[in-house]
Formats: structure tokens, sequence, C-alpha cells
């Protein structure tokens, strides 16, 4: 049973780099049949998709936060991160990384497995 | 900022069907598939229906979703206590090349 956990500094000063990593255990994360990503949850609202990569590289960004945001995979300890840039409180959140499976097919089965969540507070 | 229309609420007493409407436009719920997510407090948000109308293996058939042009709807039958939550609709928004969720909707069991 593939499982996720983030880690990562729960707090973060304005302007400065928020950087998480997502280890995951149970399964690998060189298959190509899954697209690997992060989304947020600020206190009180709703959910913010972040962006995904897959193995081969491809990578979507939310347009919002595309001018901030690097996702990387690190296969060789099967981990995937999430860098955002020049942050500030409005980046405070829940952060969760989560897999998106596709299987063989074009379109998606859905963002079926979700770690816990880290939060992230962005403060001086 | 939510490309997707949910209402804010929704309840119901033990039993009772509720339906949870989402709205989205041509760009995504009118092109793509829509998801559903539960989201317990304290939890991580769990994978109800994919595809517009499939459930995963162990989520319970009282959960079913149907789309039309550009909405869905989420339908909690024989609603019980443990389904209070929070439930987000979310498709890929083509114009955007990224997924949309939707503001979310409170359920309340009665």
């Amino acid at each position: 049973q593939v499982q996720l956990q983030e880690s990562g500094p729960g707090l973060v000063k304005p302007s400065q780099t928020l950087s998480l990593t997502c280890t995951v255990s149970g399964g690998s994360i060189s298959t190509d049949s899954y697209y690997w990503s992060w989304i947020r949850q600020p206190t009180g609202k709703g959910l913010e998709w972040i962006g995904r990569i897959r193995t081969n590289g491809n990578t979507n960004y939310s347009p919002s936060l595309r001018s901030r945001v690097t996702i990387s995979l690190d296969t060789s300890k099967n981990q995937f991160s999430l860098r955002l840039i020049s942050v500030t409180a409005a980046d405070t959140a829940v952060y969760h990384c989560v897999r998106e499976s596709f299987g063989s097919s074009k379109w998606s089965y859905g963002l079926d497995v979700w770690g816990q969540g880290t939060t992230v507070t962005v403060s001086s | 900022q939510s490309v997707l229309t949910q209402p804010p609420s929704a309840s119901g007493t033990p039993g009772q069907r509720v339906t949870i409407s989402c709205s989205g436009g041509s760009s995504n719920i009118g092109t793509t598939y829509v998801y559903w997510y539960q989201h317990l407090p304290g939890t991580a948000p769990k994978l109800l229906i994919y595809r517009n109308s499939e459930r995963p293996s162990g989520v319970p058939d009282r959960f079913s979703g149907s789309k039309s042009g550009t909405s869905a709807s989420l339908a909690i039958s024989g609603l019980r206590s443990e389904d209070e939550a929070d439930y987000y609709c979310a498709a890929w928004d083509a114009s955007l090349s990224g997924y949309v969720f939707g503001t979310g909707t409170k359920v309340t069991v009665l």
C-alpha cells in the first residue's frame, strides 16, 4: 500500500523559500502511470492545486503560482519536492503531497493517495 | 481562486438524501471529467468519485456522481453521521492547463 509523507520546515520567513519533500513508500515513484502533485489548503479556505510532475519530466503548474513554484523528482530517493520562492503570509497553509493515477489511460483516475499534510506558516 | 462553484453548505437528517452541485464552464467540466473528494476534519482528503460517476474500491454505493453539460452533482443517499465533512469537486481546466477545485460544501447531519 503506497503511502506519502511530507517533511520540511514548519515556519518560513516572508520573502524566503518554502521547501518541502514528499517521501513515497510502498511503491516506486518511477512508474509512468502516475503524476506526483502538491495541493494546499489555507486555514479556513478550500483546496488549491499547486502543480504536478511525471517521471518523464512533464510538469504542470497553477497559473497563479507558476512564476514562483518548482516541483522536482528524486527517483534515487523515491521522493518528490516542492519549492516556492518569495513567500508571503498568503502562502501559509497545510501542504499535501498527492498521487494522481492514470494507469495506461489518457484520463485520470483521480488524486487517489494523499499525504496527511504538513502545516507551513509564513511569519517573521 | 476557485473556478468551480459549490453551495457553501448542505444538510439533512440521518437516512435522507443530500445533493451537492458543482458549476463550472466549457474549459473544465464541459470538456473533462469531474472528481469528488471528501475531507473530514484533521484527515487527508479522500477520493470519492472519479470520471464523473465511478467509485473507487471501498467507497459505499450511497455516494453517486453525475454530470450534465458544465455542471456536476454529488448525491449522498442514506445520510449517516460519519458523512459530516467538507466535499469538493475538481476538474482539469484546459485553458489553465491545471486542476481547479470547487469552493467546497460543508455537509451537516442534523
